[in-house]
């Protein structure tokens, strides 16, 4: 029973460009949350997908966007990249997404802002 | 607004030994519930107990146990017969109004010393 998988694992960028992070959930998920976790510090909602629309977003700018595709994965955009953007980036998948659903995790992509 | 409080930043704990890993938070909603994951420095996220408020009775999984006084608005983790492998960073999570999206603490980082 395959878990979440995120990919790439690690990814250098350069400020102002553009990246792309993808996410598989565990199998019998249908809901894909995404989250910013700065070093040091607890992982912050950026948002979640469900039946392949955005149902809730946290506070991030526009720059940040997603897709969720009929297979139920998932991609994380980022635009016009930030010294600030680096972090790992974790995705996590539940089912309906609701509040008493434990949320599984893959194992995040470290980006790095060059 | 929900918050989370972990005030423990770091701990030691000799091995075998039990941990109570501290988290306090302050929530309107009437029905809630509160989860715990570990982090190990390889970034995954594990989600490892949840307790509802209204479950009963404290919540069990293996060597975890949730110490769950809701008067006091605490939820802490009970690890017993700590081991080296428990070395980890430990974040509370508790769902935001919606119940879509986890409000998380600053973790605490235990390490295990054998």
């Amino acid at each position: 029973d395959a878990g979440v998988t995120q990919s790439p694992t690690h990814l250098i960028k350069t400020r102002g460009q553009q990246v792309t992070l993808r996410c598989s959930p565990k199998s019998g998920h249908d809901t894909v949350s995404w989250y910013q976790q700065a070093l040091g510090q607890g992982p912050q909602f950026i948002f979640q997908y469900y039946e392949e629309e955005e149902r809730q977003r946290g506070n991030f700018p526009d720059r940040f966007s997603g897709h969720q595709f009929p297979n139920y994965s998932s991609e994380l955009n980022v635009n016009a990249l930030l010294l600030g953007d680096s972090a790992l980036y974790l995705c996590a998948s539940s089912i309906g997404g609701q509040g008493n659903q434990p949320q599984h995790f893959g194992d995040g992509t470290r980006l790095s802002i060059l | 607004a929900q918050k989370i409080t972990q005030t423990q930043p770091g701990m030691f704990v000799q091995e075998k030994e039990a941990v109570t890993l501290d988290c306090t938070y302050d929530t309107s909603d009437p029905s809630y519930g509160l989860f715990w994951y570990k982090q190990p420095s390889s970034g995954e996220m594990i989600f490892l107990i949840y307790q509802g408020s209204y479950d009963q009775q404290n919540a069990t999984e293996g060597r975890y146990s949730l110490n769950f006084q809701k008067a006091r608005k605490s939820a802490n983790l009970v690890i017993s017969a700590s081991q080296l492998g428990d070395s980890a960073m430990y974040f509370c999570a508790i769902p935001m109004d919606s119940n879509y999206q986890l409000i998380w603490g600053a973790g605490t980082k235990l390490i295990i010393k054998p």
